[in-house]
């Protein structure tokens, strides 16, 4: 099974701010198999990044996915009120389809 | 525009099984193409991967749920179901059922809004 470790926990940033968000793979993995989901209480995750670096529909371009191999990063350009939330990371290189821990972004 | 809803018990006693059905719109489970899948999220906790059903009834499990855990399928009124026996407290959370796009750049690409099972005497 592969494990994917979210780093930080949480993260505590201003409206404006840039936020960067860490997932690393614990084997190496294709980035076409890495996705990234925005979840809020009482919401279904929403879909923001997959291949790593593929912005979903409708997502608005302050959120860029990048990496490879066993590091991914998130990252969110000028944080809105609106992106406070858990992000999680998923991959799909072989199931289970494990998702990480979550990083917690937090104002 | 594929939309997905969970329906199903939203208590459960310890010990029993619990079953959850997703019926699909705006796609046809039949047409192939995608996978359909089952995600819960324990309170306060991150997103448990579940497993998933083809239209065929080929499945996947995760393996720490394997023993307890059936995804069935039925085309005839577009939907799937999860089963997931001797439950326990620990089986509290919200469950949600996905569609998964596999592929050239595999996602889960629709969610439903989620269903939340409570485990209580």
């Amino acid at each position: 099974e592969i494990v994917l470790t979210q780093s930080p926990g949480t993260l505590s940033l201003s409206p404006g701010e840039r936020a960067t968000l860490s997932c690393r793979a614990s084997q190496s993995i294709s980035s076409v198999y890495l996705a990234w989901f925005q979840h809020k209480p009482g919401q279904a995750p929403r879909l923001l990044i997959y291949g790593a670096s593929t912005r979903a529909t409708a997502i608005p371009d302050r959120f860029s996915g990048s990496g490879s191999g066993t590091d991914f990063t998130l990252t969110i350009s000028r944080l809105e009120p609106e992106d406070f939330a858990v992000y999680y990371c998923q991959q799909f290189s072989s199931p289970p389809h494990t998702f990480g821990q979550g990083t917690k972004l937090e104002i | 525009q594929v939309q997905l809803q969970e329906s199903g018990p939203g208590l459960v006693k310890p010990s029993q099984t619990v079953s959850l059905t997703c019926t699909v719109s705006g796609d046809s489970i039949a047409s192939g193409g995608f996978y359909w899948s089952w995600i819960r999220h324990h309170p306060g906790k991150g997103l448990e991967w579940m497993g998933y059903i083809y239209y065929s009834g080929s499945t996947y499990y995760n393996p720490s749920l394997k023993t307890r855990l059936t995804i069935s399928v039925d085309t005839s009124k577009n939907q799937f179901s999860l089963k997931l026996s001797s439950v326990t407290a620990a089986d509290t959370a919200f469950y949600y059922c996905a569609r998964y796009r596999a592929g050239l750049l595999p996602h889960l690409d629709s969610w439903g809004q989620g269903t939340l099972v409570t485990v209580s005497s």
